[in-house]
Parts: structure tokens; sequence; C-alpha cells
């Protein structure tokens, strides 16, 4: 399978808990996307990087939450201290941004489901 | 006002039937846009690009309005496998990097 993927796909954990999710991009793709989704929302931005450098945070990215794509290539994503509104859907995606930029494609992970307690 | 819009629905349709739903943006400097498919639980899959004049694929039609800032989707001869929700996907390209912004997501219910 050359997709997206991300472990775990399912994370339980009690509040105050810290919590790392990890995603493999697409191989030869330079960007690596974070976001979150709760129910019956779509995906919200949380940050992106391109390569290794994280180039953008949106304001939903507390600093409870930090994110590392040390080598270029798989990314985490660390929540400390988990509270229960942290509870939702985390999906990587990922894209090989073209020259023009304006034909970029993210593929998406299967996500990790988050439900703290 | 939120910068992509959707109607959540749900939109009920005889399998078979033609449905057909829309999704505004705010921004008029966006300057792509997408349509992906999301199944429940399920993470996100690019259902088609929509490009300006417009554009088919298969039961799928994609239409751009550059002027009132909408994009539609219509699916025709519905099956029960395109039981979904469909999200709007706004794609602008700044100095900073690209920023997709997607819609809340339309829920489409084909029954028998």
């Amino acid at each position: 399978d050359t997709g997206v993927s991300q472990n775990p796909r399912h994370k339980i954990t009690k509040r105050g808990q810290n919590v790392t999710f990890r995603c493999d991009p697409i191989s030869e793709h330079n960007r690596l996307y974070w976001y979150r989704q709760t129910l019956g929302q779509g995906p919200e931005f949380l940050t992106y990087f391109q390569n290794e450098a994280q180039l953008e945070k949106s304001r939903l990215l507390s600093d409870r939450f930090s994110a590392e794509r040390p080598k270029g290539s798989f990314s985490t994503l660390e929540i400390q201290r988990t509270e229960q509104g942290d509870s939702a859907m985390y999906l990587c995606a990922s894209s090989l941004v073209s020259r023009d930029r304006v034909l970029e494609t993210q593929y998406f992970g299967p996500g990790t489901r988050l439900l703290v307690l | 006002r939120k910068e992509v819009e959707q109607d959540p629905g749900p939109f009920n349709v005889p399998e078979g039937a033609t449905v057909a739903f829309n999704c505004t943006y705010s921004n008029s400097a966006s300057q792509s846009f997408f349509w992906y498919r999301q199944d429940c639980r399920k993470e996100p899959k690019l259902l088609m690009s929509v490009y300006s004049s417009g554009n088919e694929d298969g039961r799928f039609t994609a239409q751009l309005n550059r002027a009132s800032q909408y994009i539609s989707l219509l699916i025709r001869d519905s099956k029960l496998s395109d039981s979904a929700t469909y999200l709007c996907v706004v794609n602008m390209i700044r100095a900073a990097g690209n920023k997709l912004t997607f819609g809340g997501g339309t829920r489409v219910l084909v029954k028998p």
C-alpha cells in the first residue's frame, strides 16, 4: 500500500495524558498537512510542512500541540495534557506541489480517532 | 460567515434519481476547487477537481461559477454506493503556501 498511513488508528486516553500520533506520507510527496475533524464538520487545518520546515500553524493549534517532521518524511503530532475537547479525528494528508501550485491535490490517511475520557 | 458553506442535508435520493447541491465560498481570491467524498468514519477521498469550464466524470458533473462564488456537484443515476458526505474544498494560493478550506459537507443518502 503506497498511500498515506497513520498510527495508531484509535487512541483512548485519560484527561491530562500526553499522546503522540504518527503519519507516513506518500513517499515522493513534499508537503504534509495535519487536520482535525469533529463529528458533522469538515476537516480543519492545523499545520503543514514543506519537507522538514513547518510553514504554517493554525490558531487552533494551542501550545499543547506540537508537530514535527524531522527528516522531511514521516511526521508526528503530539498533544500534551489532553482535554476532553481534544477528542476528534486527526487526519494527515500529503501532496506533491507542482510548480504552478494550482493543482495541488491532497491525499488523506485513514486518520487517528482520539477519545479523551 | 464561514469561508466555505454547504447545506448539511441529508439529501434523501431515490436510487436512479439525480441530485445536485451547491457550495458557496466567500473569498474571491480562491483559485482551485475540489469535491471530496467521505464515507462514515473514513478519510476524505478526492472525487474530482473542478475546472472553470465545468467538468464531468462519469455520472458526476461539477460546475464552477466564479461570479456568484459557488461550486455545484450533480450526481446522475444515483447508486446506493453514492451515499456519503460530499466535502467542498476551496484552495487559495498564497506566498505562505496553498490553503485548503473545507466545507462542513453535504450528506447524501440514496435509498432503494
